[in-house]
């Protein structure tokens, strides 16, 4: 069965610092582009970011743009959100999402993990 | 960014009746090359991951009960479930994927039993 699970979420100052990992299980992981997508609490679900099957593309939402940063370690079976300077706006579930095509784009999120808890607070 | 509007915010239906949900796209999501909708809705139960519903607009993905059916075209969808079950009590979602890497989604619409 294919599953994804993620860690590493926590409770962090405004400003503070972050990785995630989401290791995935049943699939090809190195066949397919991955994203994030956090839940917002009052605004729904937000994609956040993605990476393609090699990891050489990068795509991010211009929210965190230029603070956060997407990788994966196909020989591990496992993406990673490092997230830097983390806002209280950051605060959120963050899901680890399969995407239905190997370079991203325009795709779908036909699996996803069951989140990690990132909460940003003073 | 293209902006998904969904409506009603939270819909309230009686067990066996028809629920309908609403997804207005700010341009459209009709590609002129394949003539296709690139708009997806999601199903986010309690406790659970969200799960993918419905891809292309109206093609349901493998294992989706039949009483749930996507339609619509351009800027105008609609998500309906022909008879609500108790395990349909979620928050459902549109999602747009036209923009290329640039994904949004619906504020949610959370369904309840009446």
């Amino acid at each position: 069965e294919a599953q994804l699970a993620e860690s590493g979420g926590g409770v962090v100052q405004p400003g503070g610092s972050l990785r995630l990992s989401c290791v995935a299980s049943g699939f090809s992981f190195g066949t397919h582009a991955m994203s994030w997508v956090r839940l917002v609490s009052g605004k729904g679900l937000e994609w956040v970011s993605e990476v393609s099957l090699s990891g050489g593309t990068t795509n991010y939402a211009v929210f965190v743009k230029g603070r956060f940063t997407i990788s994966r370690d196909n020989s591990k079976n496992t993406l990673y959100l490092q997230m830097n300077s983390l806002r209280v706006e950051d605060t959120g579930i963050y899901y680890c999402t399969k995407e239905t095509t190997p370079i991203g784009g325009n795709s779908l999120f036909d699996l996803w993990g069951h989140g990690t808890l990132v909460t940003v607070s003073s | 960014d293209i902006v998904m509007t969904q409506s009603p915010d939270s819909l309230a239906v009686s067990l066996g009746a028809r629920a309908t949900i609403n997804c207005r796209s700010s341009q459209s999501l009709l590609h002129g090359s394949n003539n296709k909708n690139y708009l997806a809705w999601y199903q986010h139960r309690p406790g659970q991951p969200p799960k993918l519903l419905i891809s292309w607009a109206s093609t349901r993905e493998s294992g989706v009960p039949g009483r749930f059916s996507g339609s619509g075209s351009g800027t105008d969808f609609t998500l309906t479930i022909s008879s609500l079950q108790a395990e349909d009590v979620a928050v459902y979602y549109c999602q747009q994927y036209y923009t290329s890497s640039m994904y949004t989604f619906g504020q949610g619409t959370k369904l309840e039993i009446k």
